[in-house]
């Protein structure tokens, strides 16, 4: 079955760089979420999407932003790097006519921050 | 808001023995529940979730768990513990409603396993 794709899977940056990660979900799934979770740390909501339209926004720095597209892909831009952006990056799709708060995890983005 | 605790941050059991990791969660109304495991530098994968009904809910892998409306409380169990299920463990309550699934997650039990 298909399921999560996110790329990259590893990214290494620069503080202050600029970064763009992508998530795409499983076919037929019209909302995305983004988690990060830091070294050690629980999972955190980010931001999620459905239709395109943002759903919810958690603890996102105003240095990230994202967007979903119209084929239901989304991806998370950071800017301005810092190295406590370090972290495992979880792109999660779910289907609004299924089960509530079924989702589907992918298998992450570790972006390392120098 | 919502919350969830897990007051267990590293549990060590032999192979073959039972298990059960604790979950406390605090929401105002009826929680959509979920249990996910993670290994090293993978994703999370759902064992199982709750979202009404029988109480007792049977997931992947072996493990079941118990929703105690009265405690708050949402334990994983397994009868007998293999190695390979040495990994961290994350309970899990989604919001629901509009929002569509935003997770708060507890900050995970580590179990590990010996022979």
């Amino acid at each position: 079955a298909a399921g999560v794709i996110q790329s990259p899977r590893h990214l290494i940056k620069e503080k202050r760089e600029t970064a763009t990660l992508k998530c795409y979900p499983i076919p037929r799934h019209d909302t995305v979420y983004w988690y990060q979770q830091g070294p050690g740390q629980d999972p955190q909501f980010l931001i999620s999407f459905y239709e395109k339209m943002q759903s919810d926004k958690g603890s996102i720095p105003d240095r990230f932003s994202a967007q979903q597209f119209s084929d239901y892909h989304s991806e998370l831009n950071m800017s301005s790097l810092e190295l406590g952006d370090s972290a495992l990056y979880f792109c999660a799709s779910g289907n609004s006519g299924g089960p509530l708060n079924e989702q589907f995890f992918g298998p992450g983005t570790r972006l390392t921050v120098l | 808001a919502q919350s969830v605790t897990q007051p267990d941050i590293h549990i060590t059991v032999s192979e073959g023995a039972s298990l059960e990791l604790r979950c406390n969660y605090s929401y105002g109304a009826t929680p959509y529940l979920f249990w996910y495991v993670q290994s090293p530098g993978q994703g999370l994968q759902l064992l199982l979730k709750y979202f009404s009904g029988d109480t007792l809910v049977q997931g992947i892998k072996g493990f079941e768990a118990e929703f105690k409306r009265s405690q708050s409380s949402f334990n994983l169990r397994k009868p007998s513990v293999h190695w390979s299920d040495a990994a961290e463990y994350f309970c899990a309550v989604g919001s629901g409603g509009t929002s569509y699934g935003k997770l708060t997650f507890g900050q995970g039990t580590i179990l590990t396993v010996h022979p």
